[in-house]
């Protein structure tokens, strides 16, 4: 079993619309959640992290937690062509490995004009 | 700011060659990153510097890699000898604290090993 298991996509939303993006994680001592965009032959590129259970908002993008389900999403609304990237779903460890982030292959979003 | 960057971008040696890649992170990050990402597979972690000095190496695959960070500014990973295995993006990260909050991630270095 992957740590870190996300659908490969191609996700295809329309302008305006919400595209959602799903991760589910096996280590239950994961301790933050991130969401990397990576725009194709570039870095990838952190937009949100969170690590409580329950949503988080920074503008147009909205990570939720759930740890006892061991699941993690990320809504972006009023999707935009500029969206259109790989998403890597990541988390990192418990304290002796706080920063050794563990990444999922990603979820290539398309977003149609 | 500069941001981290990587040299070369893209390398193509034969199996048995050495390469060596090298990453500068930003000004004044004492953490350093190292991963990688082989074709179809996510990326994964290689090894974790705090200054010159080796916090976490668990993810080297094999001892034909070696990590260095002299000084503690610029790292350097040397692959010797290459396989084609080690085909894949090569990325550093840097970070101001030993966290997963701050990892600013270069550009790559695309290795291809034929």
């Amino acid at each position: 079993q992957k740590e870190v298991e996300q659908n490969s996509g191609p996700l295809s939303v329309p302008e305006g619309a919400i595209a959602s993006l799903n991760c589910t994680y096996s280590d239950r001592g994961s301790q933050s959640f991130f969401w990397y965009r990576q725009y194709s032959g570039k870095s990838p590129e952190l937009i949100m992290f969170i690590y409580s259970n329950g949503d988080k908002e920074d503008g147009r993008f909205t990570a939720q937690l759930n740890k006892a389900s061991q699941y993690v999403s990320l809504l972006i609304r009023d999707s935009q062509p500029s969206d259109s990237a790989t998403y890597l779903c990541a988390v990192n460890g418990e304290y002796s490995s706080a920063s050794k982030i563990i990444f999922g292959s990603g979820t290539r979003l398309s977003i149609r004009p | 700011e500069a941001g981290v960057t990587q040299f070369p971008s893209h390398s193509v040696i034969e199996k048995g060659q050495t390469v060596t890649l090298r990453c500068d992170p930003i000004s004044g990050h004492d953490n350093l990153y190292w991963y990688r990402r082989v074709m179809g597979k996510e990326i994964k972690f290689l090894l974790h510097f705090v200054k010159e000095s080796k916090q976490d190496e668990s993810g080297m695959p094999n001892n034909r890699f070696l990590a260095e960070r002299t000084g503690g500014t610029y790292s350097t990973l040397k692959v010797q000898p290459a396989e084609l295995e080690d085909s894949g993006v090569y990325f550093c990260a840097s970070s101001p604290r030993d966290n997963g909050y701050e990892q600013y991630f270069g550009p790559g270095t695309r290795l291809t090993v034929t």
